[in-house]
């Protein structure tokens, strides 16, 4: 199975912050990395797929980079609405498996 | 609009069974592959099953393999999760999802719907 590593598992930051954070696969997964954001008591709400591709309706301060084994999610100017948690995914071989997970919190 | 709706949880003593529906709306179902998705409390998010959208594709997780059993009927427009030999661990909420393809520099699958999910409990 593929594992997929996210850092940090928690960052604290302010609104109108720029922040990352990773996912790394176990091996090359190509640009086969989809990002979900999930807030408390909620399903997840998928937010980039392919690496790099902002799903329909996102707002553009969200984007994703990275190829092979090493991913980044960058939120531009950080929203109140933006804290959550943010899960990778991959989607080159089945089974397919999240990363644990990256909770942003307000600073 | 697309949407998903589990039922069926609740609790349930281990060793014990429970079957989990997904009634489906706002998209032509049998076009769709579905999968199961379950997040133990405070934990993470882990995909279990999936069913291809005749039916004919089916996967599974290794930690349900062989206890948990999908299938679709697309004249109702659902998926079932028929779950036997529970055991604590299996305690999560488990969501239904829907899988559709979507090109970007590749063509990959995504979840891009999901339902609220249904809470199953395996307690003594």
């Amino acid at each position: 199975d593929i594992q997929m590593t996210q850092s940090p598992s928690s960052l604290s930051a302010s609104v109108g912050d720029r922040v990352s954070f990773t996912c790394r696969a176990s091996q090359t997964i190509t640009n086969y990395l989809n990002w979900y954001q999930q807030k408390p008591g909620k399903a997840p709400k998928l937010l980039i797929y392919a690496a790099s591709s902002l799903q329909s309706g996102v707002p553009s301060r969200f984007s994703g980079s990275g190829s092979g084994t090493h991913f980044t999610l960058t939120i531009n100017s950080l929203q109140p609405e933006d804290f959550a948690t943010y899960y990778c995914q991959q989607s080159d071989a089945i089974p397919w498996t999240f990363g644990q997970g990256t909770k942003v919190e307000i600073k | 609009q697309v949407q998903l709706e589990e039922s069926g949880g609740g609790l349930v003593k281990p060793g014990g069974s429970l079957r989990l529906s997904c009634a489906a709306s706002g998209f032509i179902f049998g076009d769709y592959y579905i999968s199961w998705i379950r997040q133990a409390p405070g934990k993470g998010l882990e995909w279990i099953s999936y069913i291809s959208a005749r039916g004919t594709t089916i996967y599974y997780a290794d930690s349900v393999k062989g206890r948990f059993t999908i299938s679709r009927d697309n004249a109702k427009s659902s998926v079932y999760l028929q779950m036997t030999s529970l055991r604590a661990e299996d305690t999560a909420v488990y969501y239904c999802a829907r899988e559709s393809s979507k090109e970007g520099v590749v063509v990959t699958r995504v979840f891009d719907y999901w339902g609220q999910g249904t809470l199953v409990t395996i307690s003594p």
